[in-house]
């Protein structure tokens, strides 16, 4: 059975910086895509981008909106797709989620919540 | 970036009713369109790829269509646990991007 597992999320403080890991079992993590979505509160879902597997290049895209702050990485040994998120501002609180694959996203996680407040 | 605009943005509807929701893009993204439904506290789930195509396990009341610019998800008659917010979402180029959504209700 796939699954994905966010976790990481919490309150941080303007400014600072989180880590969030997706931990996945169930498929061969190093022949898939990862990707990162998020939900702010109301709101429909927002790509942040995704990570091509190891094969093809282990290179990541990412939204314009999060492009300079953010960073996705993965530890194929582990089964481990990480969102580093730096400089995080109020308008970066969702829901995130990371995904298997980029285009047909079948598998999500459960999400974990980051709230950026002072 | 491609613009996805859905329609309509909610709508009230009864079991056994057929439902049809509009999705269209600002630009040809061909047939590289996916379909999700949404329930509170949930994350979304994938019902449909390549703008027609039924992903595993979603019931055949689901249906969609379209290519280019327009493209529709039609519920050929609704069940009560398919009352949800939808979403269409283009992954010809990226940023991938997503429609404002169309929440189901009860009528």
């Amino acid at each position: 059975e796939v699954q994905l597992v966010e976790s990481g999320g919490g309150l941080v403080q303007p400014g600072r910086s989180l880590r969030l890991s997706c931990r996945t079992s169930g498929f061969t993590f190093g022949d898939f895509a990862m990707s990162w979505f998020r939900q702010a509160p109301g709101k429909g879902p927002e790509w942040l981008g995704f990570i091509r597997s190891t094969p093809y290049g282990g290179t990541a895209e990412y939204a314009a909106s999060v492009e300079r702050r953010f960073t996705i990485s993965r530890d194929d040994s582990k089964s481990i797709a990480y969102l580093q998120m730096n400089s995080l501002k109020s308008e970066d609180t969702a829901i995130y989620y990371c995904t298997r694959d980029h285009k047909r996203t079948v598998y999500w996680g459960q999400g974990t919540l980051v709230t950026v407040s002072s | 970036d491609i613009q996805m605009t859905q329609s309509p943005s909610s709508l009230s509807a009864s079991v056994g009713d057929r439902v049809t929701i509009t999705c269209r893009a600002s630009q040809s993204i061909s047939g590289y369109l996916n379909w999700y439904q949404q329930k509170s506290g949930q994350a979304p789930k994938f019902l449909i790829y390549g703008a027609s195509i039924l992903q595993s396990g979603v019931p055949s009341r689901f249906s969609g269509s379209g290519s280019g610019t327009d493209f529709t998800l039609t519920i050929s008659s609704l069940q009560p646990e398919d009352f949800a917010t939808y979403y269409c979402q283009q992954t010809y180029s990226t940023p991938l991007t997503f429609g404002g959504g169309t929440k189901v209700d009860f009528k």
